[in-house]
């Protein structure tokens, strides 16, 4: 059974750093062709899509946040990690991390996700 | 970036009756590769139709995918209670990711 789940702060201030870890199950990020993806989605809004990581450490970014994030892996505890620098209220919202298999970029299995909220 | 718009923003429909729902990208998506998913409130998001026309594993038949290009839909045959939710479609053919701002299918 694939599972996995989004872990961080509820509330972050402005101008301040976002860390969220990816924790997941049943299935190996040393995978040939697998990734892990980010996505988020504003309260009330269509989602949308910040970043993924390959089995193989390649990494790529949306270029409207591709300044502000960074992603990185850790396969022996089977998590991924998001940053997102210099936060701002539009940065608010429900963040999910999700699989993809086979090489595919569409996403199969995803978290719960998390809801985060920049504000002073 | 490859803009996909959804529509309609709304659709109104009755149990039993089918729904048609469409994505249309601003350009060709490469290999047709379109997913579909679905969300309900306080829910994550569930894949149904992957590279336009494959169901997603455990995904009912009345669920299908179609099209090519820059036209993709999503049909619902027979809407059974449950389907009533927001759609959402998404490329993956270019390397920027983008997904429809989605088409939320309500009980008339």
């Amino acid at each position: 059974q694939i599972t996995l789940k989004e872990s961080g702060p509820t509330l972050v201030k402005p101008t301040q750093t976002l860390t969220l870890t990816c924790t997941f199950s049943g299935f190996s990020l040393n995978t040939s062709g697998v990734s892990v993806g980010w996505i988020r989605q504003p309260p009330g809004k269509a989602l949308e899509w910040l970043a993924v990581i390959y089995w193989d450490d390649d990494k790529r970014y949306n270029p409207s946040l591709k300044s502000r994030i960074t992603l990185t892996k850790d396969t022996s505890k089977n998590q991924v990690v998001l940053t997102v620098t210099n936060t701002d209220p539009v940065d608010s919202g429900t963040y999910y991390c999700a699989r993809s298999a086979a090489v595919s970029r569409y996403f199969d299995s995803w978290g719960q996700g998390t809801l985060v909220t920049v504000s002073s | 970036e490859i803009v996909l718009t959804q529509s309609p923003g709304t659709l109104s429909l009755s149990p039993g009756e089918r729904a048609t729902l469409s994505c249309r990208a601003s350009q060709s998506v490469a290999n047709s590769y379109v997913a579909w998913y679905q969300q309900k409130p306080g829910h994550s998001p569930r894949l149904l139709i992957y590279a336009a026309s494959s169901r997603a594993s455990g995904i009912p038949d009345r669920f299908s995918g179609s099209g090519s290009g820059t036209d993709f839909t999503l049909t619902i045959i027979r809407l059974e209670p449950e389907d009533f939710a927001v759609y959402y479609c998404q490329q993956y053919g270019s390397s920027l990711i983008t997904f429809g701002q989605g088409t939320r299918l309500e009980t008339k």
